[in-house]
């Protein structure tokens, strides 16, 4: 089946920093999407692209669907402590009548204030 | 809160039993999928159905089986349960086939002993 190949793993970075992740597949997705879970709670989406070359913002977070549309990666800028936790990239080919989402591992972030 | 509703939060049981995990999906959402969350799987995708009718199966064993009812809250059974069934199950929901992203619940942690 198809795979989403997340990196990095994990990351632990200083209060400040910008942090960039990315995602790449096997295979092409016409959408992609950022989510982000904290413990002990269920995934929150972040941001949704839908077009191959989209960038798309949503406060310090930026995402962007690339042009192969087999890949996509999400930026943070100017980190705070409440971002720990771990990013998930999910893709899509919806169409028909499924639609279901395949995740990626996920990038487990840790801020050092 | 997301608007998706999953009870239990919490469930511990031994092999062998069978339990059930209840999804209310978040009001005008059609479409209700269960996901399995592990530490080394991440998030797999069980199954999906949208107004009352099975639309998609990933990779959900035959012991696990799943109905969306008439007022659309879905129930999730596990049987035969074993060791490695621990995880979380989380549902989500969404309007259609969820181009637009999914809404997760908070998931119920099941430990198997």
């Amino acid at each position: 089946g198809q795979q989403l190949n997340q990196s990095p793993q994990s990351m632990f970075i200083q209060e400040g920093e910008d942090v960039s992740m990315n995602c790449t597949s096997s295979s092409i997705f016409n959408t992609w999407l950022w989510y982000k879970q904290d413990p002990g709670e269920g995934p929150v989406l972040l941001i949704a692209l839908y077009k191959a070359g989209e960038l798309t913002s949503n406060g310090r977070l930026t995402a962007q669907f690339g042009i192969t549309r087999k890949d996509s990666f999400l930026n943070i800028s100017a980190s705070i402590p409440s971002d720990v936790g771990i990013y998930f990239c999910a893709g899509m080919n919806y169409g028909g009548s499924q639609g279901n989402l395949i995740f990626g591992k996920g990038t487990k972030l840790s801020v050092k204030p | 809160d997301s608007g998706v509703t999953q009870t239990p939060k919490h469930l511990i049981t031994a092999t062998g039993q069978r339990v059930t995990l209840r999804c209310s999906p978040r009001s005008g959402d059609l479409s209700v999928y269960w996901y399995q969350q592990s530490l080394d799987q991440g998030l797999q995708f069980l199954i999906q159905y949208y107004n009352g009718e099975e639309r998609a199966k990933g990779n959900i064993l035959e012991r696990f089986s799943a109905q969306q009812f008439p007022d659309l809250h879905s129930e999730l059974n596990l049987s035969s349960l074993e060791l490695g069934d621990s995880a979380l199950y989380f549902c989500a929901s969404s309007v259609g086939t969820g181009s637009f992203g999914y809404t997760f619940g908070s998931g119920t942690r099941l430990t198997v002993v």
